[in-house]
C-alpha cells in the first residue's frame, strides 16, 4: 500500500523558514517524480514543485520560485520542501504526491493527508 | 497561464441521485486534465486521469469526459462516502504550471 506521510508544518513569522518531508513507502521511491501541492482558502488548491524520480529536472510554481527548494533523499525515501522567505499567502495544508513514473509529476496518483503551515507574526 | 473553472461552484445532491461537474479551461488542452476528490482530513484522491481514464480501484460510478477546453466529471447512483470537493486539474505544459479548478462541493441535500 502506498503511504505518504508529511511532517515540519507548524507556526513561522513573515520572512521565516520550514522544512517540510514526505517519507514514502509502499513503492520503489526513486522511481517516481514527486510533487509538492497546497490548499488554502484564498488560492484553492495550487500546485508548488515537482522533481524528477533522480531528483535532477526540479520545477516550481511561480509564486513560490527563488523561496522555495525541493528535493529529496532517494536513500531515506524522503521528499523535502525548503520554504524560505515566509509570506502570509504561504499559509495552506502542504500536501505531497507521488507522480506515475519517473519523470511523469502530470498527475498526482496518491497523496498524503498533508501539513499544516501558518505563516503569521 | 491556463485558467480553469468549474461549475457549479457547489450543489446538494441525495443518495442515488446523478451529478455532473462541468471544467472549462481558458484555452484548447486537448485531453490534458484530471479530476481529484478532497475531503477534509483525509488524503485527496485521483479519480480521473487524462479526461476519461478512470484509476485502478476508483468505482465505475465514476467518469469523466471532454477534451479541446470543455470536461465534465459524472457521478452515477451517488453514494454516501461521495460527498466531497471535486476538482480538476490540468497539465498540458509543465514549464507553464499544473492549475486546479476552484472546486465544487457536493453536499447532503
Amino acid at each position: 500500500e502506498v503511504q505518504l506521510v508529511e511532517s515540519g508544518g507548524g507556526l513561522a513569522q513573515p520572512g521565516g523558514s520550514l522544512r517540510l518531508s514526505c517519507a514514502g513507502s509502499g513503492f520503489n521511491f526513486n522511481n517516481y517524480a514527486m510533487s509538492w501541492l497546497r490548499l488554502s482558502p484564498g488560492k484553492g488548491l495550487e500546485w508548488v514543485s515537482s522533481v524528477g524520480g533522480g531528483g535532477s529536472g526540479a520545477y516550481y510554481a511561480d509564486s513560490v520560485k527563488g523561496r522555495f527548494t525541493i528535493h529529496r533523499d532517494n536513500s531515506k525515501n524522503t521528499l523535502f520542501l525548503q520554504m524560505d522567505s515566509l509570506r502570509g499567502d504561504d499559509t495552506a495544508i502542504y500536501y505531497c504526491a507521488k507522480g506515475l513514473s519517473y519523470l511523469d509529476a502530470r498527475h498526482f496518483e496518491y497523496w498524503g493527508q498533508g501539513s499544516r503551515v501558518s505563516v503569521s507574526s | 497561464d491556463i485558467q480553469m473553472t468549474q461549475s457549479p461552484s457547489s450543489l446538494s445532491a441525495s443518495v442515488g441521485d446523478t451529478i455532473t461537474i462541468s471544467c472549462q479551461a481558458s484555452q484548447d488542452i486537448s485531453t490534458y486534465v484530471n479530476w481529484y476528490q478532497m475531503k477534509p482530513g483525509a488524503a485527496p484522491k485521483l479519480l480521473i486521469y487524462d479526461a476519461s481514464n478512470l484509476k485502478i480501484g476508483v468505482p465505475s460510478r465514476f467518469s469523466g469526459s471532454g477534451s479541446g477546453t470543455d470536461f465534465t466529471l459524472t457521478i452515477s447512483s451517488l453514494q454516501p462516502e461521495d460527498f466531497a470537493t471535486y476538482y480538476c486539474q490540468q497539465y498540458e505544459n509543465l514549464l507553464w504550471g499544473f492549475t486546479f479548478g476552484p472546486g465544487t462541493k457536493v453536499d447532503f441535500k
